[in-house]
């Protein structure tokens, strides 16, 4: 069964700049979310999306956005990119299951971005 | 007060030790718990999730969990050096699947 995955694996963008990561979650999984990681912030939670609908959202400003597609594989755009931006995104999949022994959410390899 | 806390190490322990990493959490409302395992320059890899008071056993692992004082903990049994990485104790709320995440302890195991 293949994992999440994630595109592309590495990128470099100059301020001022956009950028798309693309994640396909695990067959079967209709849940994908969106975090990201710093050194200095962890990981920190950007959104969900369930079945095309954004289902929860982090607090983070308006240029992080995302959307899921009827193959449940999801997009996230950062747009206007900044220094700080700089982070490891990471995407995870979840089954989605209202039985709490089937709520694992498993992690792609994640994007690495460095903006310069 | 961060929603989940750990203590940030490194924790150190001889080879063939017990590891035992600690997380508290401020939501009382928490559902379900998870441990996550993390080497340097990788993604989050699940270990265990715990949802019901008391343990859990898999392998070498053990979760516990103590929803009245509010604390998850993740035993380590026999450690070996390729467990030192970074683990991550996550919390989930409410609904859907969004995740709070403690900072993480480094364990290191050492020869």
């Amino acid at each position: 069964k293949a994992g999440v995955t994630q595109t592309p694996r590495y990128l470099i963008k100059t301020r001022g700049q956009q950028v798309t990561l693309s994640c396909s979650p695990i067959s079967g999984h209709r849940s994908v979310s969106w975090y990201q990681q710093t050194p200095g912030q962890g990981l920190q939670f950007l959104f969900e999306y369930f079945s095309e609908t954004q289902r929860n959202k982090g607090n983070f400003p308006g240029r992080f956005s995302g959307r899921q597609f009827s193959n449940s594989r999801s997009e996230m755009n950062v747009s206007t990119l900044e220094l700080g931006d700089s982070a490891l995104y990471l995407c995870a999949s979840s089954l989605d299951s209202r039985s709490p022994g089937n709520t694992e959410a498993f992690f792609g390899q994640g994007t690495r971005l460095t903006v310069v | 007060q961060k929603e989940v806390e750990q203590n940030s190490g490194p924790l150190s322990v001889p080879e063939g030790a017990i590891a035992s990493l600690n997380c508290t959490y401020s939501d009382r409302g928490s559902q379900s718990f998870f441990w996550y395992r993390q080497y340097s320059g990788k993604s989050p890899e699940l270990i265990m999730f715990i949802y019901s008071n008391g343990d859990k056993e898999d392998g070498r692992f053990t979760a516990q969990l103590n929803k009245a004082s509010q604390y998850v903990s993740l035993l380590i049994r026999d450690s070996q050096p390729s467990d030192s990485a970074t683990y991550l104790c996550a919390v989930k709320q409410g609904g859907g699947n969004k995740l709070t995440f403690g900072t993480g302890t480094q364990l290191k195991v050492e020869l």
